[in-house]
Parts: C-alpha cells; sequence; structure tokens
C-alpha cells in the first residue's frame, strides 16, 4: 500500500517571500505520479503541479516547483513570491497509473501568507 | 460551463437517516469518484466507479452506498449504519479509469458539507 506522509500542520510566510512544504511518500512502485493540490477557504480543490516519477527534470508552473529525490521518496513544493492568494491547504497525492489509478492523500499543511 | 456540481452545498441530517448527496458532471468523464474529509485526514476514497452499472468500495466504504445509473450522475447515500458522518465530502471525475501509460486528471466539485444532528 502506499502513503503519503506530509509532518507540517501548518506554516506562514510573508508576502513576497519564498516557502518550501514537504511532503514523503512511500511505494514500491517505479512508475508513478505525485500531485500537489491547493484547497482555498473557499475548498474548491485546485491541481497546482504534477511530476511523473519516470521524469528526471523538476516540474515547474509560473511561481510553482517541486524537488522530487525519487531515492529518498521525497517531493516537496516550493512557492517563491508568495502572494495573499496563496493562503490555502496543500494537500500532496500520490497515484499509480493503470488499472488502479486512485489519488492517496497526506493530511495536508495550512498554509498562511502575511500581508 | 463544464464542470461538476454537487448539491445541496450544505445538508443537515438527524441521528439514524439516510441521506443522498447529488454529483452531477457534463464533461462526458467515464469515471467519478468520492472522497470524505474530515480536519486532520486528507482526503479518503469512499466510492469509485469507472463506467456505468458499476462501481467499487474505496478505503471507507461503510455506511456508505452508490449508483452509477447514468454517466454523469454518481449520488451517493450516507446510511445510518455510518457512524460518524460529520465530514466535507467532495465528487471527483476523470476521462478514463485507467490509462496504462498515463494518467487522467481528476477534476472536483465543490463539495458538499454534511452535519447530523
Amino acid at each position: 500500500a502506499q502513503t503519503v506522509t506530509q509532518s507540517q500542520p501548518e506554516m506562514s510566510v510573508q508576502e513576497a517571500e519564498t516557502v518550501t512544504l514537504s511532503c514523503t511518500y512511500d511505494t514500491s512502485e517505479n512508475n508513478y505520479y505525485l500531485f500537489w493540490y491547493k484547497q482555498p477557504p473557499s475548498r474548491q480543490m485546485i491541481l497546482v503541479i504534477r511530476q511523473e516519477a519516470y521524469k528526471q527534470q523538476n516540474a515547474t508552473e509560473n511561481r510553482f516547483s517541486v524537488n522530487f529525490q525519487k531515492a529518498a521518496k521525497s517531493f516537496s513544493l516550493k512557492i517563491s513570491d508568495s502572494q495573499l492568494g496563496d493562503t490555502a491547504m496543500y494537500f500532496c497525492a500520490f497515484m499509480i497509473p493503470g488499472a488502479n489509478s486512485k489519488l492517496t492523500f497526506g493530511k495536508g499543511i495550512t498554509l498562511s501568507v502575511r500581508p | 460551463d463544464g464542470g461538476i456540481t454537487q448539491s445541496p452545498k450544505y445538508l443537515f441530517r438527524k441521528e439514524g437517516q439516510n441521506v443522498t448527496l447529488s454529483c452531477e458532471q457534463n464533461l462526458n468523464h467515464d469515471a467519478m469518484y468520492w472522497y470524505r474529509q474530515d480536519p486532520g485526514q486528507g482526503l479518503r476514497l469512499i466510492y469509485y466507479s469507472q463506467i456505468v452499472n458499476d462501481f467499487q468500495k474505496g478505503d471507507i466504504a461503510e455506511g456508505y452506498s452508490v449508483s452509477r445509473e447514468k454517466k454523469e450522475s454518481f449520488p451517493l447515500t450516507v446510511t445510518s449504519a455510518q457512524k460518524n458522518p460529520t465530514a466535507f465530502y467532495l465528487c471527483a471525475s476523470s476521462i478514463d479509469w485507467g490509462v496504462v501509460s498515463g494518467y487522467n486528471e481528476q477534476f472536483f466539485g465543490p463539495g458538499t458539507r454534511l452535519t447530523v444532528l
């Protein structure tokens, strides 16, 4: 079974600064996908970024980038130039593609951006 | 506009009553999912459906039931057997169930907050 661990329940960052959210996972599979989802106060789940395990290059989406360390089973999210709208819960998630392609989520981290 | 709708947004139920949460999508997606979200627990999968008239239990199916009579609809019934039903419920859908060489993004609805009085 796959597990996803987010050990930091809360973090805070000053507007315009950079913050890194941590995630570790456990799996015996070699091919999988990792995701970061954002859930703002509206509670709508939004996909922030996706990483394919077979790609060595770290994914980036504008101000969001990941540090994917496959051997260490680590998948952290870096948010640069933090904005007030980044205030949300962030969930790390894992998926094995194929017939059992279900999402397994971590417990989430609450990020607050201070003005 | 294409998307996923869930209704109602807030739902109150008396203890011992069954209640049904609605989930509708007009994205022409084959697969649909129900998740439960509790504080400090993340999202946990209740049921999922690959195609019409087929569905499978997720990690926490006890006390819940579903049906998939139409492609666009996947209602979730919270039965009186569910011991702690107060939670936030999210529905999601994706194009195909399993693509061997790739993945299909799951799109989420706005959720329903269920409170048992």
